[in-house]
């Protein structure tokens, strides 16, 4: 299986602050179709998860662009430009690239 | 407005059986490969299970493999998990998710809880 190591996995951050998130693999995520399946989730206390990021850099549907995705190969990246009260929770990276599909032990960040 | 409300969690003791549902409204059920999720009390996310949008292929984790069955109904836009020789460690909430790989926009219901213990 696809290990997935996030870091850290407490971050307390400033608002208005950036905040980075390191995922890092133990195989390379590239698909044999050419995609990298990198994908990033937020779960907020007391929600559902939802998710970010997809294909490493891709924002899904309302995600507002304070938050990007980068990386390449075994080593992935969620930046935050600048914190806000609601980016409080869970973030989770995963990879949709090798069954099992597996997520990272989650990093939690919250506000100083 | 895509939904997914899943539904038949609760308490099952040891080497029992579940079946949890999840009904789907809001897109074209039959388009979409469906999975669950699972989410153990204050812990990390588990991918389960996937099923493709015609119900000819499914994969599982190996450590549900042989207890666990994604099925769905696409005339009743239905996605079910039946769950047999339950264990403590299937214990966790289980979310019906809509996902796909290449393009945006995932969704999750709000998750039905699985509590395995006698």
């Amino acid at each position: 299986d696809v290990v997935m190591t996030q870091s850290p996995l407490s971050l307390p951050v400033t608002l208005g602050q950036p905040a980075s998130i390191s995922c890092r693999t133990s195989q390379s995520l590239v698909h044999s179709d050419g995609y990298t399946y990198l994908n990033w989730f937020q779960q907020r206390p007391g929600q559902s998860p939802r998710r970010l990021i997809y294909k490493v850099s891709n924002r899904d549907s309302g995600v507002p662009d304070r938050f990007s995705g980068s990386g390449s190969g075994t080593d992935f990246t969620l930046k935050i430009s600048r914190v806000e009260a609601e980016d409080v929770g869970i973030y989770y990276c995963m990879q949709g690239t090798r069954w099992p599909w597996t997520f990272g032990q989650g990093t939690k960040v919250e506000i100083k | 407005e895509v939904q997914l409300v899943e539904s038949g969690g609760g308490l099952v003791q040891p080497g029992g059986s579940l079946r949890v549902s999840c009904a789907a409204s809001g897109f074209t059920f039959s388009n979409y490969w469906m999975s669950w999720v699972r989410q153990a009390p204050g812990k990390g996310l588990e991918w389960v299970a996937n099923i493709r949008d015609d119900g000819s292929e499914n994969y599982y984790v190996d450590s549900v493999k042989g207890r666990f069955t994604i099925s769905r109904d696409n005339a009743k836009n239905s996605l079910y998990l039946q769950m047999n020789s339950l264990r403590a460690e299937d214990t966790a909430v289980y979310y019906c998710v809509r996902f796909t790989r290449r393009l945006p926009d995932d969704y999750w219901g709000q998750g039905t809880l699985v509590t395995v213990s006698s």
